[in-house]
């Protein structure tokens, strides 16, 4: 069965750090580009950040781009994401993806077929 | 930026009608690259459309999309008690690389 399970959320104080851990199980992690995607009490899905299989390429929201670090270690099926210098907005349910991109290099064409796979979501909470 | 908004944010119907939503983006997006989630309260989101008509595995025929350039549209023929939910519109390819609408909330009248 294909599955991804976060773990790593909780409490911290504004200024603060936490990772986040995606642990995947059920297809070849290394194949697939990653991604974080946080829903703010309330609100609606924010991309935060995404990481190619290899983990050559990784790509931030502005949101987030210079605090948060997306990593992966493909010898342990498993997403990161240090979160450092966090802010009361950054309040959300994080969520890990599989996305399920294709490139074809040869005919310089990339297939797109979405967020196929997502975690439960681990909740982060940023406040005094 | 592509910003990608949703219409009506609220869809109230009754089970039985056909629902229409609208997802419209500020610059044209690739049909390739325009997809479409359903999440219900306390779940994650499930993908349902890719390649903007496309359904994902296991998606019921009665959820189909369609649109090009910067309109882009979901319809669920004949809405079933478990269709109450939120759906998002999602571009890839620009920047930013990945962009999610506001959401429509599909409601019981």
């Amino acid at each position: 069965e294909v599955q991804l399970l976060e773990s790593g959320g909780g409490l911290v104080q504004p200024g603060g750090s936490l990772r986040l851990s995606c642990a995947a199980s059920g297809f070849t992690f290394s194949s697939y580009a990653m991604s974080w995607v946080r829903q703010a009490p309330g609100k609606g899905l924010e991309w935060v950040s995404a990481i190619s299989g290899s983990g050559g390429s990784t790509y931030y929201a502005d949101s987030v781009k210079g605090r948060f670090t997306i990593s992966r270690d493909n010898s342990k099926n498993t997403l990161y994401l240090q979160m450092n210098s966090l802010r009361a907005e950054d309040t959300a349910v994080y969520y890990c993806a599989k996305e399920n991109i294709v490139v074809v290099p040869a005919a310089m064409v990339t297939y797109y077929y979405g967020m196929d796979v997502w975690g439960q979501g681990t909740t982060v909470t940023v406040s005094s | 930026e592509i910003v990608l908004t949703q219409s009506p944010g609220t869809l109230s119907l009754s089970p039985g009608e056909r629902a229409t939503l609208s997802c419209r983006a500020s610059q044209s997006v690739s049909s390739s690259y325009l997809a479409w989630y359903q999440q219900k309260p306390g779940q994650a989101p499930r993908l349902l459309i890719y390649g903007a008509s496309s359904r994902a595995t296991g998606i019921p025929d009665r959820f189909s999309g369609s649109g090009s350039g910067t309109d882009f549209t979901l319809t669920i023929s004949r809405l079933e008690p478990e269709d109450f939910a939120v759906y998002y519109c999602q571009q890839y390819g620009s920047s930013p690389r990945w962009t999610f609408g506001q959401g429509t909330k599909v409601e019981i009248k």
